[in-house]
């Protein structure tokens, strides 16, 4: 069984601070990752993906890829109270259209 | 922007009711997929489609079927409603081949009593 695997939390981070969203997954033929943002009652809304070992960075967000340790994470610098969410991690399933999905992590970003 | 549009955002049917669910996509996606998501079981699909009129089951298929009679509109039919169907229906569409990003729709909050 292929499967995504995230700590559900709450995460709880004061205003300001990093939030650090964790995820392992178990397929190692997953070339593609990708981490979407759900607010409460609203539909997942992509906020990046990354394919290569490494880092990659958009505005407060980084993006972690460690492939030998099958292991993707998501950086929030300066966090924000609008960026209290649900935050999904997906896979790319190997040789398949689809996404295997994590159950998600809640982050509280207390002012 | 990749827009994808859904029918209705809440829905209330009663049991045994034939409901249709519409999606539509404007970004000449060739994939769709419809999810159900329900609180401490995350997202599951039930089916997906990589062309017109192809479908494929996902992990819950039981109690749906799919219709894809053109590009952009992939529709999702409970052939007779139960209780055990209340909850969010996401579709979500992407581009072929593998691993691409899928992008979603705003949910059908579907309600059968």
């Amino acid at each position: 069984q292929k499967e995504v695997e995230q700590n559900s939390g709450p995460l709880s981070v004061p205003e300001g601070a990093i939030a650090s969203l964790n995820c392992t997954y178990s397929d190692r033929g997953s070339q593609s990752f990708f981490w979407y943002r759900q607010y409460s009652g609203k539909s997942p809304e992509l906020i990046m993906f990354i394919y290569s070992n490494g880092d990659k960075e958009d505005g407060r967000f980084t993006a972690q890829l460690n492939k030998a340790s099958q292991y993707v994470s998501l950086l929030i610098r300066d966090s924000q109270p609008s960026d209290s969410a649900t935050y999904l991690c997906a896979a790319g399933a190997g040789n398949n259209r689809k996404l295997i999905w994590g159950l998600g992590t809640s982050l509280a970003v207390n002012p | 922007d990749v827009k994808v549009t859904q029918s209705s955002r809440y829905l209330v049917k009663r049991t045994g009711e034939k409901v249709f669910l519409e999606c539509v996509q404007d970004m000449d996606h060739e994939n769709m997929f419809w999810y159900r998501q329900d609180p401490g079981l995350g997202l599951r699909l039930i089916y997906f489609s990589y062309d017109v009129k192809m479908k494929e089951k996902g992990d819950i298929p039981e109690g749906y079927s799919v219709s894809r009679e053109k590009k952009e509109r992939f529709s999702l039919i409970l052939e007779s409603a139960s209780t055990n169907q209340t909850s969010m229906y996401l579709c979500a569409s992407s581009f072929s081949g593998i691993g691409y990003e899928q992008y979603f729709g705003p949910g059908t909050r579907l309600t059968v009593t």
